[in-house]
């Protein structure tokens, strides 16, 4: 079963920043937080991912709680081609690439 | 540098049938893991090769069968083919199993069972 909860859906304007939330209340000390992105059922992209700190790259920022038991994605500035379903994803620790994707949120971005 | 590729991108079989899907992983990768995704909900793990042994499986029944070879490329196989397998089979590779690597998805497999 999936270990987060996600909106279903959020709206963002074009060129404003998206702020994509998820819980995971149950995250255990070593696991990972990750973000991906799927875009038309094309495969998940990867997007970023983080333990404890967080984490920005050219795509996004990755805020994550103190304690660790919510995250936020940030796309700092929306364009069209970022409307996509974003999953957030909690790694099990210990089972590999087993990742539980749960239905994610679908962003839509406005022009 | 070739990310993860996936073969054939669409194909149509008959219910009862058996199909063959194959994956690469990126180069410098050695674990790849299967997922189906049905119209509508998220992926779903199958399973995971690493060393060409399956290390970790879900919740899919004997059906659902693969192998690693040794350049670490993967096959997934199902076999029997029921009209709920049509879905889009999903090829990921990483390097290790280590939590905390980077996974890197294909664009899949689109499989309709007829």
């Amino acid at each position: 079963d999936a270990k987060t909860t996600q909106p279903p859906s959020m709206d963002c304007a074009e060129g404003r920043a998206a702020n994509l939330p998820c819980n995971h209340s149950t995250i255990s000390g070593n696991e990972y937080v990750y973000w991906y992105r799927q875009i038309h059922s094309q495969g998940p992209q990867y997007i970023i991912h983080g333990l404890k700190n967080n984490e920005t790259n050219e795509m996004a920022s990755l805020i994550i709680t103190e304690d660790r038991k919510s995250s936020t994605l940030i796309l700092p500035h929306a364009t069209l081609r970022d409307t996509a379903v974003y999953y957030c994803i909690v790694r099990v620790h210990g089972t590999g690439n087993q990742f539980y994707f749960g239905t994610g949120t679908s962003l839509t971005v406005i022009p | 540098d070739a990310g993860v590729t996936q073969s054939p991108t669409h194909l149509i079989k008959t219910r009862g049938q058996q199909v063959t899907l194959r994956c690469s992983p990126k180069s410098g990768h050695d674990t790849v893991s299967w997922y189906q995704q049905a119209l509508g909900q998220g992926p779903q793990f199958i399973f995971q090769y690493y060393e060409e042994e399956e290390r970790q499986r879900g919740n899919f029944p004997d059906r659902f069968s693969g192998h690693q070879f040794p350049n670490y490329s993967s096959e997934l196989n199902v076999n029997a083919l029921l009209l709920g397998d049509s879905a889009l089979y999903l090829c990921a590779s990483s390097l290790g199993v280590i939590t905390g690597n980077t996974i890197y998805f294909g664009e899949g497999s689109w499989l309709t069972v007829v």
